[in-house]
C-alpha cells in the first residue's frame, strides 16, 4: 500500500527526556512537512523538507530537531527544550512543495 | 495579521443547505490553495485545491479562488451529516527557504438534520 505512515499512534514521554516520531511515505514525494495541532487550533508548521539532505524551520521549531538522510523518512525529534510538548504531531508529503500535501494518521504526544 | 485567517465558527447549516466556508490570506504572493476536511481525532484529508482565479467544481464542491481580494472560498451543496468537521484553509506560498504551505485555524460545521 502506498501512503505515509507515522509510528507511533500515542507517545508518552517522561519531563527530561528526548523523544522520536517517525514518519515514513514510499509515494516518492520529495517535500515533507511536520506539524503541531494543539486543542481548538489549527496546524502550525514545525520544520519543512523540499528535497533529501535539506530542511528549513517552520514557525515553531524552537525546541525540536529533525534530519531527512533519506527521501523516504523524516524523523522529528521532540527535545527537552520544548516546554509544552504535549500536542498531536502530523507528518505530511507532496510531490514538490508546490502541490498538495497529504497527511499520515498523526501521533499524539503525552508528557507524563 | 495572521498568514491565513478563518471564522473558527461553528457554522450550522441545515441538511440538505449550501454551506459556505470562507479564508483570507495576506501575502499577496501566494501561489496554491487548499482546502481540508478533518474529523475529529483524525488527520486532515484533502477535499480540493485551486492555484487560478474563478471557481472550480468537484462534485459536491465548488472552491472559488480571488487573487485580487486575496480571499478563497469553499461551498459544499447539498449538505450532509457526515459533512460535519472541521475545514482547514491551506496557503502555499514561496519564502526564502522554498515552498512554505501555512494553515489556518480550521471553520467548524455542523450540519444539523
Amino acid at each position: 500500500d502506498g501512503g505515509i505512515t507515522q509510528s507511533p499512534k500515542y507517545l508518552f514521554r517522561k519531563e527530561g527526556q528526548n523523544v522520536t516520531l517517525s514518519c515514513e511515505q514510499n509515494l516518492n514525494h520529495d517535500a515533507m512537512y511536520w506539524y503541531r495541532q494543539d486543542p481548538g487550533q489549527g496546524l502550525r508548521l514545525i520544520y519543512y523538507s523540499q528535497i533529501v539532505n535539506d530542511f528549513q524551520k517552520g514557525d515553531i521549531a524552537e525546541g525540536y530537531s529533525v534530519s531527512r538522510e533519506k527521501k523516504e523518512s523524516f524523523p522529528l525529534t521532540v527535545t527537552s527544550a520544548q516546554k509544552n510538548p504535549t500536542a498531536f504531531y502530523l507528518c505530511a508529503s507532496s510531490i514538490s512543495t508546490d502541490t498538495e500535501a497529504f497527511f499520515g494518521q498523526g501521533t499524539r504526544l503525552t508528557v507524563v | 495579521q495572521k498568514e491565513v485567517e478563518q471564522n473558527s465558527g461553528p457554522l450550522s447549516v441545515p441538511e440538505g443547505a449550501i454551506a459556505s466556508l470562507n479564508c483570507t490570506y495576506s501575502d499577496r504572493g501566494s501561489q496554491s490553495f487548499f482546502w481540508y476536511r478533518q474529523y475529529s481525532g483524525k488527520s486532515p484529508e484533502l477535499i480540493m485545491f485551486i492555484y487560478s482565479n474563478g471557481d472550480k467544481e468537484d462534485g459536491r464542491f465548488t472552491a472559488q479562488l480571488n487573487k485580487a481580494s486575496q480571499y478563497v472560498s469553499l461551498l459544499i451543496r447539498d449538505s450532509q451529516p457526515s459533512d460535519s468537521a472541521t475545514y482547514l484553509c491551506a496557503v502555499n506560498r514561496l519564502t526564502g527557504g522554498g515552498n512554505k504551505l501555512t494553515f489556518g485555524t480550521g471553520t467548524q460545521l455542523k450540519v444539523e438534520l
